[in-house]
């Protein structure tokens, strides 16, 4: 089973730059995560789709951050402009089902972002 | 709302000895608690669960955890611990009561084994 891909695995933009990620998940997972991982800190969740839909945005920063997963298989993270704290890991995640389900998230390997 | 405390950054342990790694959690209700792995540029891997049932969960690569109520812990051990063990451990816990599936994570065990 192919796992969670991401891409780029690295990207280094300046400040008030603009930055897009993307994450293809586990085939037939229907619930995608968007994680931001800051160094010395656990993932902090950003959204949650399930299937195209949004399940959870409440922790993203929605003035200057914003995510689509249009078909929904594939999802893109952007971020428009970018800031120096915005400097992270950026996990993306999928499972089988959201709520009762309770299957564990499955994780790609990350973009690690750099604003100088 | 919810929260998991990891209170060391740094676990150290040698090879063969067992290990454990504390975490501590807050949540209203009956919580559900996870802990993953996390190995240096790759993304995190499931460990375990505890959903509901036996306090003693087993899961992947000989770790176990065993959830205590009373003193609302998690705790994550090894019989015997592997160099290869080394790697960032990472508590969450889940809140059964709403819609979403949200994972709140703590901050974080680097786990270090010598020879």
């Amino acid at each position: 089973e192919a796992g969670v891909a991401q891409s780029p695995r690295y990207k280094i933009i300046e400040k008030r730059q603009s930055v897009a990620f993307w994450c293809n998940p586990i085939s037939g997972h229907a619930t995608l995560y968007w994680y931001q991982q800051i160094l010395g800190q656990g993932p902090k969740l950003l959204i949650q789709f399930q299937n195209n839909g949004v399940v959870d945005d409440s922790q993203l920063p929605k003035d200057r951050f914003s995510a689509e997963r249009l078909k929904g298989v594939d999802s893109t993270l952007k971020i428009q402009p970018a800031k120096l704290e915005d400097s992270a890991v950026y996990l993306c995640a999928s499972s089988h089902l959201q709520g009762a389900s309770l299957n564990e998230q499955f994780f790609g390997p990350g973009t690690r972002l750099t604003v100088l | 709302a919810q929260s998991v405390a990891q209170p060391e950054d740094q676990v150290n342990v040698a090879e063969g000895n067992p290990l454990t790694v504390k975490c501590t959690y807050s949540v209203s209700g009956n919580p559900y608690l996870f802990w993953y792995v996390q190995y240096p540029n790759r993304g995190l891997q499931f460990l375990l669960k505890y959903i509901t049932g036996d306090n003693l969960v087993k899961g992947s690569y000989g770790f176990e955890a065993e959830f205590n109520k009373s003193q609302t812990s998690f705790h994550l051990k090894k019989p015997s611990a592997l160099v290869s063990d080394s790697a960032l451990y990472f508590c969450a816990v889940r809140d059964p009561t709403g819609t979403a599936s949200k994972l709140t994570f703590g901050t974080g065990t680097r786990l270090q084994v010598t020879l």
